[in-house]
């Protein structure tokens, strides 16, 4: 089961910033939260990942609380194109039995204009 | 290519045939991951390879399905005697390895079973 809790949908208006929120209480000290999009009829793509610190890529914004229980991502200025379910998933960077990722259902992000 | 590259983008078939579906992995990664998704559902795991090998088939749904990997590139999925319930997207995804990521998804194998 996904180890992830998010609201199944949110409205953002163009140019606007969209902040997503994801909880993760039950976290462990060595999982990492990984953040990736699925437009429709494209496959998940990779937005960004983070263990403590904040980051910040080309894509987007992770920040992450102190006590690690839960995050955001932080699409600064969202387009039409941003519209997709976007998925936070906690996993370790070791693969453990099988290394694959655990998808919940997601947040449903409708960028409009 | 750059990316992943899964084929055929879209397969319609009969119940009871046979399919098979392929997947390029990024050059250089030697994780391999098959996923499975179902219309208004999430993603289901169903097998990785590390290398040519996998260590855990216990995702897959059931003795119909296998899967293999040859020369640590180019893997295939393959379904026996297809049901409906397999009409699904089957997703492909590709890491440097097990305990590297992120992974790296193609576009998908749309499957409709007739």
């Amino acid at each position: 089961d996904a180890k992830t809790t998010q609201p199944p949908s949110m409205d953002c208006a163009e140019g606007r910033a969209a902040n997503l929120p994801c909880n993760h209480s039950t976290i462990s000290g060595n999982e990492y939260v990984y953040w990736y999009r699925q437009i429709h009829s494209q496959g998940p793509q990779y937005i960004i990942h983070g263990l403590k610190n904040n980051e910040t890529n080309e894509m987007a914004s992770l920040i992450i609380t102190e006590d690690r229980k839960s995050s955001t991502l932080i699409l600064p200025h969202a387009t039409l194109r941003d519209t997709a379910v976007y998925y936070c998933i906690v996993r370790e960077n070791y693969g453990g039995s099988q290394g694959n990722l655990i998808f919940g259902k997601g947040t449903k992000l409708s960028v409009k204009p | 290519g750059a990316g992943v590259s899964q084929s055929p983008s879209n397969k319609v078939t009969e119940k009871g045939k046979d399919v098979e579906l392929r997947c390029d992995p990024i050059s250089g990664h030697t994780a391999l991951y098959w996923y499975r998704q179902s219309l208004g559902q999430g993603l289901e795991f169903l097998i990785y390879f590390q290398g040519n090998s996998a260590p855990d088939k216990s995702g897959l749904p059931s003795d119909r399905f296998s899967a293999e990997r040859t020369g640590g590139s180019v893997s295939t999925l393959t379904i026996q005697r297809t049901q409906q319930e397999d009409s699904a997207v089957y997703l492909c995804a590709s890491s440097l390895s097990v305990t590297a990521q992120p992974q790296h998804f193609g576009d998908g194998t749309r499957l409709s079973i007739l």
